[in-house]
């Protein structure tokens, strides 16, 4: 079945340190997303990716950084630069180009990092 | 600030009964989307309404949109206990999955 598999589900780091969320999809869409959700908050887009090799930055792209080597990997570094990391985090592919304004969003079932 | 903002934050109803729930917007929009999210979960996407389009439906979903008033409703018929789930809003002023913005969501909760 095709989809997106986000790893791993629970993350617990310690202040200061840098980690990675895994996202990777076989949907063998082009365009991907990394959103943040927040309790009583509506998704924020951190960053995004049209292409492989590029991506651009959302609204809250600070304290974050991302990779788009493989179409289908889109993974999610964050770094102690983050100032309040503790969120779920939702990664997201869709079909992009001239209609990417009618393609559903898919998502992953999440990771919830907790730091501490 | 969000631009689309759901109505009502929490919601809870008898199995069978019908569920509305109410997006309104600030802004013109090219199409507004409605997500559900069961607890822990991703969203998934239920329904897209183009802004030219007045009202669309799929199975035991219906959907308005009305411009004038930068509103739209979802109105979910003979509820489930599986309908229980987050519901949101996403609008789009411009093309691009880049510039959907999402509301706060509907905690809908159905009771058996």
């Amino acid at each position: 079945d095709g989809g997106i598999t986000q790893s791993p589900k629970y993350l617990f780091r310690k202040e200061g340190q840098n980690v990675t969320l895994s996202c990777e999809q076989n949907l063998n869409h082009d365009a991907m997303y990394w959103y943040r959700q927040d309790p009583g908050q509506g998704l924020r887009l951190i960053y995004y990716s049209q292409i492989v090799n590029d991506f651009q930055k959302g609204d809250i792209a600070e304290g974050y950084s991302v990779s788009r080597e493989k179409k289908e990997s889109f993974p999610l570094t964050v770094t102690s630069a983050q100032k309040n990391p503790t969120a779920f985090y939702l990664c997201a592919s869709s079909i992009p180009g001239v209609t990417s304004y009618n393609s559903p969003l898919h998502f992953g079932n999440g990771t919830r990092l907790t730091v501490t | 600030s969000q631009q689309g903002e759901e109505d009502p934050q929490a919601l809870s109803i008898q199995e069978g009964e019908n569920a509305t729930m109410n997006c309104s917007y600030k802004t013109s929009i090219n199409n507004l989307q409605w997500y559900r999210q069961n607890s822990g979960r991703g969203l998934v996407h239920l329904i897209l309404i183009r802004s030219n389009e007045r009202e669309k439906h799929s199975g035991r979903l219906r959907v308005t949109l009305d411009t004038s008033k930068k509103s739209s409703s979802l109105l979910i018929t003979a509820s489930r206990a599986a309908d229980t789930a987050s519901y949101f809003c996403a609008t789009a002023a411009n093309f691009g999955n880049e510039k959907l913005t999402f509301g706060t969501g509907t905690r809908l909760t159905i009771i058996p």
